[in-house]
């Protein structure tokens, strides 16, 4: 079953725009990570939180992770029309990743 | 990173046929490969976990008669859907996990196959 849900389910917004998207899981967590996917591609890893940390930057992206609200949220600042993509977060409760409902984002040239 | 490809991307075949896709982990030996079905606008739902020289362990609600799974090498998985129908249409992900896993379970992901059944 999905382990969590992200919301906004979609989201349009104008390049140059930050995008945030929240996540929730439900059980314990050692890290929570987000990826990305193109239509009909593969998925890219894009960053890793650990379940000790609360923020993590890496380029555009900011990860916050509260372990005690099980949320976690993904801000990507000035977006750029190749953006555009479903980003998902992702959790391990055993070997497997469980991912969220995903977010759709659209970023307007 | 480590490269992890499917074959065939794509592949659209008829009511009732097989139809087999391959997941290759291309540069590191993978103990463990994950098989994900992907509906249109959803996200991903893990089907199995497959272990090499072992049988594979389905999730509840797949049928393992209907998607066979052999992971007989450390390099090469293989999903095999058998009596193919429309409502198996979906993208499948495969995803490989090497041999000495990080304290993450580092998993890489394939391109992905599309499968549409007539």
């Amino acid at each position: 079953s999905q382990q969590g849900e992200e919301d906004p389910q979609a989201l349009s917004i104008q390049e140059g725009e930050n995008a945030t998207m929240n996540c929730s899981y439900k059980t314990s967590i050692n890290n929570l990570q987000w990826y990305r996917q193109n239509s009909g591609r593969g998925l890219v890893h894009l960053i890793l939180i650990r379940s000790n940390e609360r923020e993590k930057h890496s380029g555009r992206l900011r990860v916050t992770l509260d372990t005690s609200k099980k949320s976690s949220s993904l801000l990507i600042t000035a977006s750029r029309a190749a953006d555009t993509a479903s980003y998902f977060c992702a959790t391990a409760p055993g070997r497997a990743l469980t991912f969220g409902s995903g977010t759709r984002l659209q970023v307007q040239p | 990173g480590a490269v992890v490809s499917q074959h065939p991307s794509r592949v659209i075949c008829k009511s009732g046929t097989s139809v087999k896709i391959e997941c290759r982990s291309l540069d590191f030996q993978a103990t463990t490969m994950f098989w994900y079905r992907q509906f249109p606008k959803q996200s991903l739902m893990l089907m199995a976990t497959s272990n090499e020289g072992s049988k594979a362990t389905y999730e509840q609600g797949v049928e393992k008669d209907k998607f066979l799974i052999n992971h007989a090498s450390l390099t090469l998985s293989t999903l095999t859907v058998t009596s193919a129908h429309p409502e198996d249409s979906s993208f499948y992900i495969c995803s490989a996990q090497g041999l000495a896993p990080s304290s993450y379970n580092e998993q890489f992901f394939g391109p992905g196959t599309r499968l549409t059944v007539l």
